[in-house]
């Protein structure tokens, strides 16, 4: 079982609709979670950092994470064609760089 | 904006050829990693310094070595190329915040 799993798609939405990301991890010690959005021939981008459990907003992006159950969820509202990327999730025990644990990423496509 | 560079956007080498992959960041941080990016895998950890001269293996060094002379350029260096190591290459920096800073990767495929 890999540590960190994360279905690759791809995802292809209309614009305007409401997306859900998810992934789900193996170590129940991870405390830190993230998102990462990639553009295609680009490196990733920080979207969205979380602490322990709970949900957090900015904007239209809403970063779930479900210490119980193992999940942690990115949801787009009001999506849009320049949301069209991968999104890979990351995850740590502590905030050493080193310890970060990628998921493989989702494509998803928002179709105008 | 912190801006981490890497120099070779593509490259094309044969194998056992020797390849040097550079990445320079602005932001005087110390720490910066050097990753490998696949389909299906995700990014996996090569190596990673935390100061000059210092450096430390990450998930898979095994044909990989690194250099960091300056605190802002650390190079990821091929000695023998093959083609298992076809691959994107991500350089990040980090400043102990939670945020990776990537370059925009080079891929480099071995034939």
């Amino acid at each position: 079982q890999k540590e960190v799993e994360q279905d690759p798609g791809p995802l292809s939405v209309p614009e305007g609709a409401i997306v859900s990301l998810n992934c789900t991890y193996s170590n129940s010690a991870f405390q830190y979670f993230m998102w990462y959005r990639q553009y295609s021939r680009k490196g990733p981008e920080l979207l969205m950092y979380t602490y322990s459990s709970g949900n957090k907003e900015d904007g239209r992006f809403t970063a779930q994470v479900d210490k119980s159950s193992k999940y942690i969820s990115l949801f787009i509202r009001d999506s849009q064609p320049s949301d069209s990327a991968t999104y890979l999730c990351a995850m740590s025990l502590d905030n050493y760089g080193q310890n970060f644990v990628f998921g493989p990423g989702t494509r998803l496509s928002v179709l105008p | 904006d912190v801006k981490v560079t890497q120099s070779s956007r593509y490259l094309v080498k044969r194998t056992g050829e020797k390849v040097f992959l550079e990445c320079v960041q602005d932001m005087d941080h110390e720490n910066m990693f050097w990753y490998r990016q696949d389909p299906g895998l995700g990014l996996r950890l090569i190596y990673f310094s935390y100061d000059v001269k210092m450096k430390e293996k990450g998930d898979i060094p095994e044909g990989y070595s690194v250099s960091r002379e300056k605190k802002e350029r650390f190079s990821l260096i091929l000695e023998s190329a093959s083609t298992n190591q076809t691959s994107m290459y991500l350089c990040a920096s980090y400043p102990n915040t939670g945020e990776l800073f990537f370059g925009e990767g080079s891929r480099l495929t071995v034939l």
